[in-house]
Order: C-alpha cells, then sequence, then structure tokens
C-alpha cells in the first residue's frame, strides 16, 4: 500500500524566515508523480507542484523550491522569505495507479503558520 | 477557463436526512473524483468517473452514498439517511484526458462542507 508522511503537524515562523516541509513516501510502483497543494483557510486546495518519478531535478519557482531525492523517498518543500499570506496546510501527495486512471495519497498535511 | 465548482459551499443538515452536492468540473475534463477530508486529515478518494462511467469506488463509499455523472459533464454525490460520522468535507476534483502529466494532475474545487446535527 502507498503511503505519505508528513511528520510536522505544525510549524510556526515569523515573517521574511526560510521554512521547509517534509514529505516521505511508500510505494512499489516505478513510475508514480508526487504532489504538493496548499490549503488556505477557505478549503480549495491549490496546485503547487506535480513531479513524476523519473524527473529527479530540483524545480524554483520563485520563493518556492522543491528538493526531490528518490534515494531517500524525499519530497521536500522550502519557501524562502516566508510571507504571512503562505499560512495554510500543505499537503504532499502521491499518485497510485489503477488500470489506467490515478488516485491520490494524501499525507495528513503540515499547519505552516507566518507571523508579522 | 473556469475552475472546479462545487455547490453548495455549507450544508448543515439533521442526522437521518438526505443530501445531495454537486460537482462542476473544468470543461473538457472527463476525469472526476470525489474524496472526502475530515479535520485535521488530508483528502480521502471516495469514487471515480471516466466521462459517465463510475469506474472505482473506496470502501469509504457505504451504501448510503451514492454518486452519479449522468452525462459525463456535471456529477452529484448523494449521502442518504446521514449520520454524525458524515461530517466532513467533500472534495471534487477533475483532471484532462490527455496521457501523461494531464492526466495525472487534479484539480479541485472549492469543496462542500457538510455537518450532520
Amino acid at each position: 500500500a502507498q503511503k505519505v508522511t508528513q511528520a510536522q503537524t505544525e510549524i510556526s515562523v515569523v515573517e521574511k524566515e526560510d521554512v521547509t516541509l517534509d514529505c516521505v513516501y511508500e510505494t512499489r510502483d516505478t513510475t508514480y508523480y508526487l504532489f504538493w497543494y496548499k490549503q488556505p483557510p477557505s478549503g480549495e486546495l491549490v496546485f503547487l507542484i506535480r513531479r513524476n518519478s523519473f524527473d529527479e531535478q530540483n524545480e524554483i519557482s520563485g520563493r518556492y523550491s522543491w528538493n526531490f531525492q528518490k534515494s531517500t523517498s524525499s519530497f521536500n518543500f522550502t519557501i524562502t522569505a516566508s510571507q504571512v499570506v503562505d499560512s495554510a496546510v500543505y499537503f504532499c501527495a502521491l499518485s497510485e495507479r489503477n488500470s489506467g486512471y490515478s488516485t491520490l495519497t494524501f499525507g495528513k498535511g503540515t499547519m505552516l503558520l507566518v507571523s508579522p | 477557463d473556469t475552475g472546479v465548482s462545487q455547490d453548495p459551499r455549507h450544508k448543515i443538515t439533521k442526522r437521518g436526512q438526505n443530501v445531495t452536492f454537486r460537482c462542476d468540473p473544468i470543461s473538457e475534463h472527463n476525469r472526476l473524483y470525489w474524496y472526502r477530508q475530515t479535520l485535521g486529515q488530508g483528502p480521502e478518494f471516495l469514487t471515480y468517473f471516466q466521462n459517465e462511467a463510475q469506474l472505482e469506488k473506496s470502501r469509504l463509499l457505504s451504501d448510503r452514498f451514492s454518486a452519479e455523472r449522468p452525462k459525463g459533464s456535471f456529477s452529484t454525490l448523494e449521502i442518504q439517511r446521514t449520520e454524525q460520522g458524515d461530517s466532513a468535507m467533500y472534495l471534487c476534483a477533475s483532471s484532462s484526458p490527455f496521457p501523461g502529466e494531464g492526466q495525472e494532475t487534479q484539480y479541485f474545487g472549492p469543496g462542500t462542507r457538510l455537518l450532520v446535527l
């Protein structure tokens, strides 16, 4: 069975600090996708990034960066110079293929609180 | 391009009543998913449609739950004889028909928050 672990339940930082959200996954698939979603207080899950299992290049998008390491089954997310608007729950997810379609297995999420 | 929409956004009902939620996916997305999210947890998969066909149902989907997608566009999720344990956020997502990464990326709606008293 697939599993996603986000060990950090809640993180509090002060604005402008850098913060890293950890994600560890388990899967027997050789082809899979990893995702990060953001869930602000309004409740909608906002897609942030997708990474397939064959692409271990790190990615940077503005203040966001992602570090994918297959050797440690980790897909960590770093926010540089955090802002109050970054406050949300962040979910890491793993796609599970089932005969031609995929469902997502989510971690329990990490609540990030950025204070001014 | 409009995103996934869900209606209603909030629903309060009494135990034993039936409720129905609606999801409108992104246009041209033929794949539609329902998830349930309880407090402090990540979303959990409930069911999946490809066009109008319901291809997968989770064990979480008890007999009191039924989902439809009659014309391959919008979908409804009905809960009969609601119980307090059904209180949760019900999320709908859709993904495109294009093979590869397009199919893999699910875009979520704002969810319907259900409270069963």
